[in-house]
């Protein structure tokens, strides 16, 4: 089935360290995001990309990298520059048609200690 | 600026119907999304609206008046299993998505 795959389901970190989450999809989707998520807040935009080798920030990219090598992989980095890292980050990836209808992974939950 | 509102949290019967409202003040309109997400889970798509009316699909439906701004997702005879959050989302004129909070659904037997 396809779908998207986020690993690792909870990480957690050390300050200073940087951690990268994987995010895999087999949709053959053009776009994907990622998303972060905090309790009483909607969804916030960290990065996207619209096409392979190319990506754009988003509403919060401080503090984050991506990389757009393959279709199939969008992993977002996460540096000792972002300053309160704990949260839960949501893949997606859409088909630039029609809606743009979002899938999402699973998530990842990362904690910082 | 864009804004989504949403109620934090609704609580209902088993069987019952339930309305979850959401108001957007957003710059442009280019549709209007509902997901539902369980506890630690990944959202799931429920419906898109983009012209004003009623949306239905199985026991769930969508309502959309772009004049006012207004939305809501109808849940009808609700199940144990449609405990969770509901979000709301608007594709402004740029294209991009803004999210609401979400509202928080308990269905109590």
């Amino acid at each position: 089935d396809g779908g998207i795959t986020q690993s690792p389901k909870y990480l957690f970190r050390k300050e200073g360290q940087n951690v990268t989450l994987s995010c895999e999809q087999n949709l053959n989707h053009d776009a994907m995001y990622w998303y972060r998520q905090d309790p009483g807040q909607g969804l916030r935009l960290i990065y996207y990309s619209q096409i392979v080798n190319d990506f754009q920030k988003g509403d919060i990219a401080e503090g984050y990298s991506v990389s757009r090598e393959k279709k199939e992989s969008f992993p977002l980095t996460v540096t000792s520059a972002q300053k309160n890292p704990t949260a839960f980050y949501l893949c997606a990836s859409s088909d630039n048609s029609g809606a743009n209808v979002l899938t999402f992974g699973a998530g990842s939950r990362l904690t910082v200690l | 600026g864009q804004n989504i509102d949403q109620p934090t949290e609704m609580t209902a019967t088993e069987g019952a119907i339930v309305q979850i409202n959401c108001t957007y003040q957003t710059s442009g309109f280019n549709g209007l999304f509902w997901y539902q997400q369980h506890a630690g889970e990944a959202p799931t798509f429920l419906s898109y609206n983009v012209l004003d009316g009623l949306e239905e699909k199985g026991r769930f439906s969508s309502f959309l008046s772009r004049s006012k701004g207004y939305s809501y997702l109808l849940l009808k005879e609700l199940q144990m299993k449609d405990s969770a959050s509901y979000l709301c989302a608007v594709k402004d004129s740029n294209y991009q998505l803004i999210w609401g909070a979400g509202t928080k659904l308990i269905i109590k037997p």
